[in-house]
């Protein structure tokens, strides 16, 4: 069965640091990658997808996958209270249905 | 781009009525469809994938008969809750897979549904 786990939280950051949110997964022929933010009553929204080994950046946002070691993670830089939500992590393998994390809340501290 | 609409946003209904929700890919066509349910405070539960012109696939232990899904179109999936109770209470939220990017998907605004 595939897997992807993320530490629940809370993750509590101050504003302006850097938050640092990681995922693991399961399986080893996954092929995608995504990051989604969810407020609270509201539905996810995709912040990033990542597909290769290495950085990808957008913004403040920036995904680092390595699939060795079967770990992606998301940094948020300059976290603002705006920020405080909780973010999920997917893990798809081309064409399949998305695996979800459980999710990590996030809350950034004025 | 990769605008996902569901319709109604809520619904309050009678226990033993049935409710019907809308999900429609606005920018792009969908060939697949998904739908998740979410109670409070705990994280997406997938019910069942939906197939433009095909049946859906139910995750194990939802109940096929009780949740019915139609995908008649491209751009449209529904989910007909049937003789809700109030234990179907909960935030239905639909997601449509991009087919130029194969995994990706973009969630609806979700429906909240109280079954009184």
């Amino acid at each position: 069965q595939k897997e992807v786990e993320q530490n629940s939280g809370p993750l509590s950051v101050p504003e302006g640091a850097i938050a640092s949110l990681n995922c693991t997964y399961s399986d080893r022929v996954s092929q995608s990658f995504f990051w989604y933010r969810q407020y609270s009553g509201k539905s996810p929204e995709l912040i990033m997808s990542i597909y290769s080994n290495g950085d990808k950046e957008d913004g403040r946002f920036t995904a680092q996958l390595n699939k060795a070691s079967q770990y992606v993670s998301l940094l948020i830089r300059d976290s603002q209270p705006s920020d405080s939500a909780t973010y999920l992590c997917a893990v798809g393998s081309s064409g399949d249905k998305l695996t979800f994390g459980t999710g990590t809340r996030l809350a950034v501290r004025p | 781009g990769a605008v996902v609409s569901q319709h109604p946003s809520w619904v309050i209904c009678k226990s033993g009525t049935s409710v019907k929700i809308e999900c429609r890919s606005l920018d792009f066509q969908a060939t697949t469809m998904f739908w998740y349910r979410q109670f409070p405070k705990q994280s997406l539960m997938l019910m069942a994938t939906s197939n433009e012109g095909s049946k859906a696939t139910y995750e194990q232990g939802v109940e096929k008969d009780k949740f019915l899904i139609n995908h008649a179109s491209l751009t449209l999936s529904t989910l007909t809750v049937t003789s809700a109770h109030p234990e179907d209470s909960s935030f239905y939220i639909c997601s449509a897979r991009d087919g130029y990017n194969a995994d990706t998907q973009y969630f609806g605004p979700g429906t909240r549904l109280t079954v009184l």
